[in-house]
């Protein structure tokens, strides 16, 4: 099982809106709404901000919004803040024997 | 609060095994979903294994026969027993509550295959 795709690096200025893809297949991303979004600042554990495709847990900024479209979710950072400048990584689920598999990341930095 | 603390990385041969432990603080492992995810030096995340609470456990396909998924419900602690280990499987792993949607991670240990 192949990780899922998503663009090396995405840059915005402060104040903008950037989409950072993540393309899988139909038998991931496309057949389930099981599509989490996570961030991580350099050395620090994983952040969850989106989870189910498009849900935002407790105490994660409603800038951060997440959706999906077939094989392909997205997840979308509006006003655009220093604080966000990390990489983000998504994940779906995938089957009952591969279970389930990230993305390869993007690095989001605010110019 | 809740709280994940990992022990049990470092330096190991090929070949040889490691026992990750991961203890867990303000709920209990044996009600939740918990699961392994590494991090390879400079790489992306990877989910490794996890296990239900009914104790169904699950693995991918890089670390299936090798690795094994336990919990002690008594220590309110999860393990990861890792055998055979490979250059490959050199890593910050992670413990992690949930599975697809993680809400509370450790710190991470280092286990670090080289000879």
């Amino acid at each position: 099982q192949s990780a899922l795709t998503q663009p090396a690096s995405v840059s915005g200025s402060p104040g903008q809106s950037i989409t950072i893809s993540c393309t899988g297949t139909s038998s991931d991303v496309g057949s389930y709404n099981l599509v989490s979004w996570y961030q991580q600042h350099p050395g620090k554990a994983p952040k969850l901000m989106i989870y189910e495709g498009s849900k935002r847990p407790s105490g994660v900024s409603n800038r951060f919004s997440g959706s999906k479209s077939g094989n392909t979710a997205s997840l979308t950072i509006s006003g655009l803040q220093a604080e966000d400048e990390a990489e983000y990584y998504c994940c779906s689920y995938a089957s009952t024997r591969i279970f389930y598999v990230f993305g390869t990341g993007t690095k989001v930095t605010v110019l | 609060e809740v709280q994940l603390v990992e022990s049990g990385g470092g330096l190991i041969q090929p070949g040889g095994s490691l026992r990750l432990s991961c203890a867990a603080s303000g709920f209990n492992v044996s009600n939740n979903y918990m699961s392994w995810v590494r991090q390879a030096p400079g790489k992306g995340l990877e989910w490794v294994s996890v296990i239900y609470s009914g104790g169904t456990t699950y693995y991918a396909d890089s670390v299936k026969g090798r690795f094994f998924i336990s919990r002690d419900d008594s220590k309110n602690t999860l393990y990861l027993q890792m055998n055979s280990l490979r250059a490959e499987d050199t890593a910050v792993y992670y413990c992690a509550r949930g599975v697809g949607e993680i809400d509370y991670w450790g710190q991470g240990a280092l286990v670090t295959v080289s000879s």
